[in-house]
């Protein structure tokens, strides 16, 4: 079976800091890959998604990147993180149109 | 654009039906999905419409129509558990798919 693996659980890190948030996904081959945010009491906001190995769709501008290094790995990065960056991260992935969601990473920027 | 209404919350009783609604105006649709997603946790599916119609899976159901763009996901027999927020999702097609999400719909369910 499908698993989606995300990691940190959590995090608090201040204005300024770098970020890297990781996601693996066991038991697909080529998944498409997405990263979502959900800020406190909104809706899913898609970051960004990937189709294969180093294709990275953005979906909004900001200070985030993406990178897909491997085929089941999916990485959201910062170099600069603001206050604005706090919320709940989650990695996707497409299983016959329908989208499955890990634990996901909360974020908290102080 | 692309936009996804649904009530902001609900509140119902224990034992009893509640029907939480979704309108979308989208381009390119294709399905849309019903979630819930418990406080603190990530979105689990719960069902996927792509004809119009109802789809029951237990003691939830969602119906779709296309023509309206309208959506409704009814819960029945309510328990605490289901205490949630609901969202409401549309698959689109605009030259690849996308999920668009709503905001979601928080379901406080009262014994």
């Amino acid at each position: 079976s499908q698993t989606i693996h995300q990691w940190p659980a959590t995090l608090v890190q201040p204005v300024g800091s770098p970020l890297s948030l990781e996601c693996t996904v066991e038991g697909t081959s080529n998944p498409n890959l997405y990263w979502y945010r959900q800020a406190a009491g909104r809706g899913l906001q898609l970051l960004f998604y990937s189709v294969g190995i180093g294709q990275i769709s953005s979906e909004v501008p900001q200070n985030l990147s993406a990178s897909r290094p491997q085929d089941r790995q999916f990485i959201l990065s910062s170099k600069k993180l603001l206050l604005s960056d706090s919320g709940f991260y989650l990695c996707a992935w497409t299983l016959r149109d329908t989208q499955y969601f890990g634990p996901g990473t909360r974020l908290t920027v102080l | 654009g692309q936009n996804i209404d649904q009530p902001t919350e609900m509140t119902a009783t224990e034992g009893a039906i509640v029907q939480i609604n979704c309108t979308y105006q989208t381009s390119g649709f294709n399905g849309l999905f019903w979630y819930q997603q418990h406080a603190g946790e990530a979105p689990t599916f719960l069902s996927y419409n792509v004809l119009d119609g109802l789809e029951e899976k237990g003691r939830f159901s969602s119906f779709l129509s296309r023509s309206k763009g309208y959506s409704y996901l009814l819960l029945k027999e309510l328990q605490m558990k289901d205490s949630a927020s609901y969202l409401c999702a549309v698959k689109v097609n605009t030259g690849g798919f996308k999920t668009i999400f709503g905001a979601g719909t928080r379901l406080f369910v009262k014994a």
